[in-house]
């Protein structure tokens, strides 16, 4: 079954629009780690943030915020006034000991 | 620090020959993992280990060997190649539990004819 829900699979904006990015996980465990990761068209993968089970403090880092919701199992990410260098595929994760990746959401800002 | 290296970049195997993708890491991490990326369905686990000489299966292991006989290297064996192993492949690797991100390789993109 698929731990980790991107219902999200592209995302078209123009610049400075914000995207946010929904990001829905399932597990039976009480601890366990949410991630975001960044893959740029270069092709590498790039780690953005993690938040642990325990800490529902959102948190805003320059234009990047997270909301994270243990209620609806949801790990959101926004990009406010988003620029074209932020075009790239991010993924979601989760590690309950095995990382699950969701499928990702192809997000393109237009200039 | 070079992080995590992948030799080769590309490959491209017909149907039924074997090879090894090699992976190292510089970082002194104890786990270290193997993931296929196909088109819609995001990072695949195929084999992880949380130490030399412990390996486990992940999501795909089905015609894929791994052994973990050092810290540095996690090799991904391909026993006979299918056209369904086609795919972009990723090592990672990380701190030992799961608090910890995963530091990605470059890829390789294996191509089977």
């Amino acid at each position: 079954a698929q731990k980790v829900t991107q219902a999200q699979t592209e995302i078209s904006v123009v610049e400075k629009e914000d995207v946010t990015l929904d990001c829905v996980y399932e597990t039976r465990d009480t601890t366990y780690y949410l991630f975001w990761y960044k893959q740029p068209p270069s092709g590498e993968l790039v780690f953005l943030i993690r938040r642990n089970s325990f800490d529902e403090q959102n948190e805003i880092s320059g234009r990047y915020s997270w909301n994270f919701q243990k209620s609806t199992s949801s790990f959101n990410f926004t990009i406010t006034a988003s620029q074209v260098v932020d075009s790239a595929v991010y993924f979601c994760a989760l590690n309950d000991y095995k990382l699950s990746f969701g499928a990702g959401t192809t997000v393109t800002v237009r200039a | 620090n070079a992080g995590v290296t992948q030799t080769p970049k590309f490959q491209v195997l017909k149907t039924g020959q074997s090879m090894t993708l090699q992976c190292a890491q510089d970082m002194n991490h104890e786990y270290m993992s193997w993931y296929r990326q196909d088109p819609g369905m995001g990072l695949r686990l195929i084999h992880y280990s949380v130490g030399a000489g412990i390996t486990d299966q992940g999501e795909v292991p089905n015609g894929y060997n791994v052994s973990r006989s050092t810290t540095e290297d996690f090799p991904l064996r391909l026993l006979s190649a299918a056209p369904s192993q086609t795919s972009v492949y990723f090592c990672a690797s990380g701190g030992p539990g799961p608090s910890y991100e995963q530091y990605f390789g470059p890829g390789t993109r294996l191509t089977v004819t």
